[in-house]
């Protein structure tokens, strides 16, 4: 069974604190994906990455890097977390060339 | 660039009614079409898809048809159940980056017994 899984389902954190999330698949998959989920907002993509050490830039990168030292391992970081970072954070991944995205279950995390 | 727009929320049913789920794309060529499902608590899942025009695609009594001549991949279920409560995504591949979907709000679909 294909699975994306994530470091964490809930995590509280303080202003100012370096946070670290971490995804990891098991599908050997090239493309990898990092979302966070906002009341009203939608799905919104933060970063992405095609390929081992690479990565582009979504529609909100503002606050937060990413690194991807493994295939498997998509990491999002933020510097200096702050309370309007609290949301749902979602990693996905998908195979080179296709299009259909195999989810985490998501970190929900709070920035006090 | 490609985009979706998918018919807002929040829709509520009661149990056994016929559910439609609007959703219109724009793309260059005819690209797979999907619908996720998130249920509450979790993160998204592939409902089903459609690779090419006039697909059908289908799962856990959900279709949904990938019509080109209209542009639109409209989600359909003849009898819901509480169990399929849970938001809806119409996603559609974002511009020319393989692997890269644009999901919008979704919709929220609140079924009641």
């Amino acid at each position: 069974d294909v699975k994306v899984t994530q470091s964490s389902r809930y995590l509280v954190k303080r202003t100012g604190e370096k946070v670290f999330l971490e995804c990891v698949q098991d599908m050997d998959h090239e493309n990898m994906f990092w979302y966070r989920q906002d009341p009203g907002l939608g799905l919104r993509l933060i970063y992405f990455s095609y390929d081992v050490k690479m990565k582009e830039k979504g529609d909100i990168p503002e606050g937060y890097s990413v690194s991807r030292e493994k295939k498997e391992r998509f990491s999002l970081i933020l510097e200096s977390a702050s309370t309007n970072q609290t949301s749902m954070y979602l990693c996905a991944s998908s195979a080179s060339g296709r299009t259909e995205q195999f989810f985490g279950p998501g970190t929900r995390l709070t920035v006090l | 660039g490609d985009s979706v727009t998918q018919m807002e929320g929040p829709v509520t049913l009661s149990e056994e009614a016929f559910l439609t789920i609007n959703c219109t794309y724009t793309a260059t060529g005819y690209p797979s079409l999907f619908w996720y499902v998130q249920y509450p608590g979790e993160g998204l899942q592939l409902l089903l898809k459609a690779t090419k025009a006039d697909d059908k695609g289908s799962n856990k009594g959900f279709e949904a048809t990938y019509r080109k001549e209209t542009t639109s991949f409209h989600l359909e279920k003849g009898s819901v159940q509480v169990s399929d409560s849970a938001v809806y995504f119409c996603a559609p591949p974002s511009g020319t980056n393989a692997g890269k979907s644009t999901f919008g709000d979704g919709t929220t679909l609140t079924v009641k017994p």
